[in-house]
């Protein structure tokens, strides 16, 4: 079936280092792809997303590619804040009522 | 003002007692979802209801029913819980047009505990 796979966390930066999380899928055919993040004490929300190859999300300075070669949607920002630090999930869905999550990889920004 | 609020937040209880997460959404959406995340952090779909009519429903032990009285509402009944349900639960609301926007709104989560 169709599945997320997530780079393990947590991750913790300093605050102005580049990030990336790691996000590739396996899905038959060609999936819309979104990063959710969840903040603390919060519910999840949608952050960016790309329906189609070659498409790039942006969204609150962080950016992610649709790589059909790859199958990838690695979520990227140049320079994170503190108040960046949440859990970020990775989603595949193909225009149905239904998403697959990846399982969400805590990113912590330190000062 | 809570878009899609869950109520409890947190519940401990013992194995074989039956409890109930409730959920509501001030959006006006159609569709109403319940999630698992797992201790491993697996984020799945259980249930999903458009206008109170049942459209998914996943292969979830038949202890869990979900209730829509409205369609701003979908409650969650867990019956005989055992120490594997517990989990995060995650109800979410959509448009109608989520085919094309895939955004779902969360609620915070219900954490329940089974002793």
């Amino acid at each position: 079936g169709d599945s997320v796979t997530q780079m393990e966390g947590p991750v913790t930066l300093s605050e102005e280092a580049f990030l990336t999380i790691n996000c590739t899928y396996t899905a038959t055919g060609y999936p819309s792809l979104f990063w959710y993040v969840q903040y603390p004490g919060e519910g999840l929300q949608l952050l960016l997303k790309a329906t189609k190859a070659d498409d790039k999300g942006s969204n609150k300075g962080f950016e992610a590619t649709y790589r059909k070669e790859t199958t990838s949607f690695h979520l990227e920002k140049g320079s994170v804040q503190v108040s960046d630090s949440a859990v970020y999930f990775c989603a595949l869905n193909f225009g149905n009522e239904k998403l697959t999550f990846g399982t969400g990889t805590r990113l912590t920004i330190i000062p | 003002d809570t878009a899609v609020s869950q109520t409890p937040k947190y519940l401990v209880t013992q194995m074989g007692n039956d409890k109930s997460i409730k959920c509501e959404q001030n959006l006006g959406h159609d569709t109403m979802y319940w999630y698992k995340q797992d201790s491993k952090k697996f984020l799945k779909i259980m249930f999903s209801y458009n206008n109170k009519e049942l459209i998914i429903n996943e292969t979830v032990p038949n202890r869990f029913s979900p209730k829509s009285p409205d369609k701003a509402h979908l409650n969650l009944h867990i019956n005989s819980l055992e120490l594997g349900d517990s989990a995060v639960y995650f109800c979410a609301s959509s448009q109608s047009d989520f085919g094309n926007t895939g955004e779902l709104f969360f609620g915070e989560g219900s954490g329940l505990t089974v002793l």
